[in-house]
């Protein structure tokens, strides 16, 4: 059981460049979810999904795509990349809501120079 | 929509001392929950502990509890005999109970020292 993974670890990206980071869960969980974090900001929320098929934006949208076409993946898409999308970003997934917890993957630390 | 604050940005606290994180919320659902997370240097987010808004008892886990006052909107999360692992950041979230979506705070970095 890999739990959340998350590929790359590390990007660098010129500004205008797109990029796909990728998000996998084998847990089966119907929610999964992106946010970036950003010193003093703690996590903010770009875009979820319940379920495969249907995604939903958050706190921090603009600048980014995502899609569910099965219940293990869920990639988010930097169309044309900005110094202000430098920062850490972290995939989540869990169950419904309630007590389950989140389950977070290891990060992928992006920087657009 | 639901807003986290945690108003201490660092501590520092004495090895097997206990410290305690604060973290005030406003929301408008009859029903949440409220999480805390630790995310020690190495980045990863660390599930630590669950105050259900509607839980009789606060929430216990191991060296963890959590001071729940849901009058005065708090949910402070206490660390009993600091080890210099408790090093790291500290995140509080909250939801609505029926939704998935968490909102986070900004942070409280802790600092163990020996």
């Amino acid at each position: 059981n890999a739990g959340v993974t998350q590929t790359p670890k590390f990007q660098v990206l010129k500004t205008g460049q797109s990029m796909t980071l990728q998000c996998a869960q084998d847990m089966n969980h119907e929610y999964m979810s992106w946010y970036r974090q950003d010193p003093g900001m703690g996590l903010r929320l770009i875009h979820y999904s319940v379920g495969a098929g249907i995604t939903d934006q958050g706190e921090v949208p603009n600048g980014y795509n995502v899609s569910r076409s099965t219940t293990e993946d869920f990639p988010l898409r930097l169309l044309s990349a900005a110094p202000s999308q430098t920062s850490v970003y972290f995939c989540a997934s869990g169950y419904s809501g309630g007590r389950d917890e989140q389950y977070f993957g290891p990060g992928t630390r992006l920087t657009v120079t | 929509a639901q807003k986290i604050t945690q108003t201490q940005p660092g501590m520092f606290v004495q090895e097997k001392e206990a410290v305690t994180l604060d973290c005030t919320y406003d929301t408008s659902d009859p029903s949440y929950g409220l999480f805390w997370y630790k995310q020690p240097s190495s980045g990863e987010m660390i599930f630590l502990i669950y105050q259900g808004s509607y839980d009789q008892q606060n929430a216990t886990e191991g060296r963890y509890s959590l001071n729940f006052q849901k009058a005065r909107k708090s949910a402070n999360l206490v660390i009993s005999a600091s080890q210099l692992g408790d090093s790291a950041m500290y995140f509080c979230a909250m939801r609505a109970s029926n939704d998935y979506k968490l909102s986070f705070g900004a942070g409280t970095t802790v600092t163990v020292r020996a």
